[in-house]
C-alpha cells in the first residue's frame, strides 16, 4: 500500500501571498486530518475531514481552510500569509471510521517558509 | 480541553543506558498512542494501548498505560543512536480527535 502523500515537499512564499498544499491519503481512508508543527508550540491541530465533511476544527484563524474531494484526497490553504505561518504541514490519514484502534498515518509533511 | 504534558522535554543519554518518558493528562482518553519522529519527516506511530494497565513491548521499548487511562509511559532499554528522535504521545478523545503532547527530544551519544 502507498503511504500518505503531501506536496510540495517545500515551500517559500512572501507575506501576503496564498498557499495551497495537497494531501493523498492512503487507499481506502476516508479522514484526513492537518497540523502544523514548530519548535516552540509542537503540534498543533488544524482540521479534519472525513468524506468530504469537516468533522473536527482547531483553534486557528479562518485564514487556515480546507477540502477534501470524492477521493479523499484533500487540500489546505493558507491566505494573506504571515511570518508567523512558518511551518512544518503535516497531513495525517485514517480509516475515520473511529473506535479506540483508531491510527494515524503520517506523511512527510511540507516545510513552508514565509519570508 | 484535554491537554498532554509530557516530560522531560530534552534528554541527552549515551547509548546503552535506560530513558523513561512520561505522558500525563488530566483527562480519561480511549486509546492513547507513541510516535517517533525523525527531522524533517511525519511521525510515525510506533504503538497503541487501549486497555487500562496494558503493558506493550517492542524489543526494548516497553509502553504502559495508567490503569485510569489517563496517562503513559515510555521505557527504552540500551538506548542505541538508531532511537533518537522526537517522541510524542498522543490521546484519543472525543469525537475521533487526536490531542497530542508537546514531545520529548531524545538524542542518543555513541
Amino acid at each position: 500500500k502507498a503511504g500518505v502523500t503531501q506536496t510540495p515537499r517545500y515551500l517559500i512564499k512572501t507575506r501576503g501571498q496564498q498557499v495551497t498544499l495537497s494531501c493523498s491519503p492512503i487507499s481506502g481512508h476516508r479522514s484526513v486530518s492537518w497540523y502544523q508543527q514548530t519548535p516552540g508550540q509542537g503540534l498543533q491541530f488544524l482540521f479534519e475531514y472525513f468524506s468530504e465533511t469537516q468533522r473536527n476544527k482547531g483553534n486557528f484563524p479562518g485564514r487556515f481552510s480546507g477540502r477534501q474531494f470524492s477521493n479523499s484526497r484533500s487540500e489546505m490553504n493558507v491566505s494573506t500569509l504571515e511570518l508567523g505561518d512558518s511551518a512544518l504541514y503535516l497531513c495525517a490519514s485514517s480509516p475515520g471510521t473511529g473506535g479506540r484502534h483508531e491510527k494515524l498515518f503520517f506523511g512527510s509533511g511540507t516545510q513552508l517558509s514565509v519570508l | 480541553t484535554q491537554l498532554l504534558k509530557q516530560s522531560p522535554q530534552f534528554l541527552s543519554i549515551q547509548e546503552g543506558e535506560n530513558l523513561t518518558v512520561y505522558c500525563n493528562s488530566s483527562s480519561v482518553f480511549s486509546s492513547l498512542q507513541w510516535y517517533r519522529q525523525e527531522p524533517g519527516e511525519g511521525p510515525v506511530l510506533l504503538v497503541t494501548v487501549v486497555t487500562g494497565g496494558e503493558v506493550k513491548k517492542l524489543k526494548r521499548l516497553t509502553f504502559q498505560f495508567g490503569d485510569a487511562r489517563k496517562d503513559s509511559s515510555l521505557h527504552i532499554t540500551a538506548a542505541q543512536p538508531g532511537d533518537t528522535g522526537l517522541y510524542l504521545c498522543a490521546g484519543l478523545g472525543g469525537y475521533n480527535k487526536f490531542y497530542f503532547g508537546s514531545g520529548t527530544k531524545l538524542n542518543v551519544k555513541p
